[in-house]
């Protein structure tokens, strides 16, 4: 198993252009997130899927848009680009899509930069 | 609104000596509890992860604990290495489906 992918590794955007982060995971998961990672702030929920077709917002969810219309694939869409969105952006997944969670894994992270 | 916190935001440790690490969280109300490592540029690694309904967990010379009525869980980490030096986050599952973080504390163990 590849585990949890993330592409690409690193990305420069001027303000104002859009993109897709790209993550996969081939564990078939239920439970899929998208976290950013800034100094100081530590991870911070962006949103997050409970399985194939749901999606829900999480502590940060402005300015990104997601879907999850198969159980492997959770892309997040930046709409419009801003300095402020630079940051570290990181997948996760877990086996379970209900309460309580479990055990969760990462990829390797997007690095984001935005002009 | 559950706030985590982990102190110290470092720590720098000679090699051999037992640690503890510390998480403290507001709201009780969880379904569990998870340690990770995160090493510097890389992504996170689940280490431990405790379910409400337990008080400990260990895998090899790492054992977490989780108190519920005190709001605290700890990591120790036995007899450790200059290879234990990262960053190691807590991070707790409350009463939906959302982890919430804490912002880590950075162990260094010196040669």
């Amino acid at each position: 198993n590849a585990g949890v992918t993330q592409t690409p590794k690193f990305q420069v955007l001027k303000t104002g252009q859009s993109m897709t982060l790209q993550c996969a995971q081939d564990m078939n998961h239920e439970y899929m997130s998208w976290y950013r990672q800034d100094p100081g702030m530590g991870l911070r929920l962006i949103h997050y899927s409970v399985g194939a077709g749901i999606t829900d917002q999480g502590e940060v969810p402005n300015g990104y848009n997601v879907s999850r219309s198969t159980t492997e694939d959770f892309p997040l869409r930046l709409l419009s680009a801003a300095p402020s969105q630079t940051s570290v952006y990181f997948c996760a997944s877990s086996p379970r899509g209900t309460s309580p969670l479990t055990e969760q894994f990462f990829g390797p992270g997007t690095r984001l930069t935005v002009l | 609104k559950q706030e985590v916190t982990q102190i110290p935001a470092a720590l720098s440790v000679p090699e051999g000596e037992n640690l503890v690490l510390n998480c403290s969280f507001t709201d009780s109300a969880i379904y569990n509890l998870q340690w990770f490592r995160q090493d510097p540029g890389k992504g996170l690694t689940s280490l431990l992860l405790i379910q409400s309904s337990q008080r400990e967990q260990t895998s090899g010379r790492l054992n977490a604990s989780l108190d519920k009525s005190s709001g605290r869980s700890t990591l120790y980490i036995a007899a450790s290495q200059p290879g234990d030096s990262a960053t190691y986050l807590c991070a707790l599952q409350g009463g939906s489906e959302k982890l919430v973080f804490g912002k880590g504390t950075k162990l260094t163990v010196n040669p």
